[in-house]
């Protein structure tokens, strides 16, 4: 069957360190994956893009892999501040309609 | 950079009554939307697609007598859950498509938190 799977646990992280969040799937072939950032009560906003022909994103502090053979997307942000805390979500698109695949997204929480 | 705006933020209502729910997109035109539910720590639930002057299209075990989406003009759509009860209460997000170049993003609304009493 068809997954996408990001950590369920929270991630709790040291300001100043990298966190690492996670990105599986399986039976899927995604055109892209994307990454967004949620906050409570809030609409995600979109944070990264990346194609499935490109190894590595960066925008500022963030950097996003994709790794079509390990099917798995890593995204990292260096320099951790607390007001990165926020719910991450990937979400893939396989291309053919634009509808996006929604993983339930992981919680980082960076400790001052 | 494309703007989403979605009202009401946050809504009470009784069982029964219908609550309307809208998606304005500020700065460009959108021809496609999509609503989306959330639960707590869930993922996003795709609830319909909106296509401007067409129906809507429906996900699987979304009953579209009970979510009724119009999207009437290129800025706004509207989800309205007809004769509320509570196991509707959740959050609730619309979003839009950028337009090109930035077509693979979506740009979400704030989301509206609505509880049936």
């Amino acid at each position: 069957s068809q997954k996408i799977e990001q950590n369920s646990e929270a991630l709790n992280i040291q300001e100043g360190k990298t966190a690492t969040l996670t990105c599986n799937y399986t039976n899927y072939s995604p055109a892209y994956l994307q990454w967004y950032r949620q906050d409570p009560g809030r609409g995600p906003v979109f944070l990264l893009l990346i194609r499935e022909n490109e190894k590595e994103k960066r925008k500022e502090r963030l950097k996003v892999t994709f790794d079509t053979t390990l099917k798995q997307s890593l995204f990292h942000i260096t320099a951790s501040q607390p007001a990165d805390s926020a719910t991450y979500l990937c979400a893939l698109d396989e291309g053919s309609n634009y509808q996006l695949i929604w993983g339930a997204g992981t919680k980082l929480i960076i400790k001052p | 950079g494309a703007v989403v705006s979605q009202h009401p933020s946050r809504v009470i209502c009784k069982s029964g009554t219908s609550v309307k729910i809208e998606c304005r997109s500020l700065d460009f035109q959108a021809t496609t939307m999509f609503w989306y539910r959330q639960f707590p720590k869930k993922s996003l639930m795709l609830m319909a697609t909106s296509n401007e002057g067409s129906k809507a299209t429906y996900e699987q075990g979304v009953e579209k007598d009970k979510f009724l989406i119009n999207h009437a003009s290129l800025t706004l759509s509207t989800l309205t859950v007809t004769s509320a009860h509570p196991e509707d209460s959740s959050f609730y997000i619309c979003s839009a498509r950028g337009q090109v170049p930035t077509n693979e993003k979506l740009f979400f609304g704030s989301g509206t938190q609505l509880s049936v009493l």
